[in-house]
């Protein structure tokens, strides 16, 4: 049973250019959302999180939407750069789980094309 | 570089065979936490330690087990392998054992069953 779905398995954007990477999930206990960006042989760094909350959360180039009726969550990059191109899984937690685990989807591959 | 460091980064092994990976958390983070990443796949995770006690559990298969010791460090045993094994395992460690924390991952550990 896959909580969490990123049913985009690539995305290709020219540099400059907004990127939108798209992240369903189907647990309504769900309330806290993070991006993580994992390049090759690296392991995943953390990029931006929002709390449920919240519906919008910004830092710099990345921007976090979350729309809770639609149990949907986007991360905007603007301006994609190439230095972008890597991996970005999207995770969430509950509170109410007792056990603050993050359940990732399967990863969305950004290529931003110089 | 996340603070975070596993051991060893590859290893090849044989069906049935038992390997043990390691990792070593940041400088004072309390909590580790294991994934298994297989092809395609998203981070499944495996399980949690929090200040040497077990805190959270995954799908983590019965042949499998973890410790965290007095210093902090976590080791990951897999045992009688199969090739659906074949996967990177990887931990991350945070502060503290909470939802909030953003968990630093550590390289990974590629293993392949033969």
């Amino acid at each position: 049973d896959q909580q969490v779905k990123q049913n985009s398995p690539s995305l290709s954007v020219q540099e400059g250019r907004i990127s939108i990477l798209n992240c369903d999930y189907t647990n309504s206990m769900f309330d806290y959302f993070l991006w993580y960006k994992k390049y090759p042989a690296e392991g995943p760094t953390f990029l931006i999180s929002i709390s449920s909350i919240k519906d919008k959360n910004e830092d710099g180039r990345f921007t976090v939407f979350l729309n809770k009726s639609a149990k949907h969550l986007s991360l905007h990059i603007v301006p994609s750069q190439p230095g972008d191109s890597a991996v970005y899984f999207c995770a969430a937690s509950s509170s109410t789980s007792g056990t603050y685990k993050y359940i990732f989807g399967t990863g969305t591959r950004l290529k931003v094309l110089a | 570089d996340s603070g975070v460091t596993q051991t060893p980064k590859h290893l090849i092994t044989a069906t049935g065979q038992r390997v043990t990976l390691r990792c070593s958390p940041r400088s004072g983070d309390l909590s580790v936490y294991w994934y298994q990443q297989s092809l395609d796949q998203g981070l499944q995770f495996l399980i949690q330690y929090y200040n040497g006690e077990e805190r959270a559990k995954g799908n983590i298969l019965e042949r499998f087990s973890a410790q965290q010791f007095p210093d902090l460090h976590s080791e990951l045993n897999l045992s009688s392998l199969e090739l659906g094994d074949s996967a990177l395992y990887f931990c991350a460690s945070t502060k503290a054992g909470g939802q909030y924390n953003e968990q630093f991952f550590g390289p990974g550990t590629r293993l392949t069953v033969l």
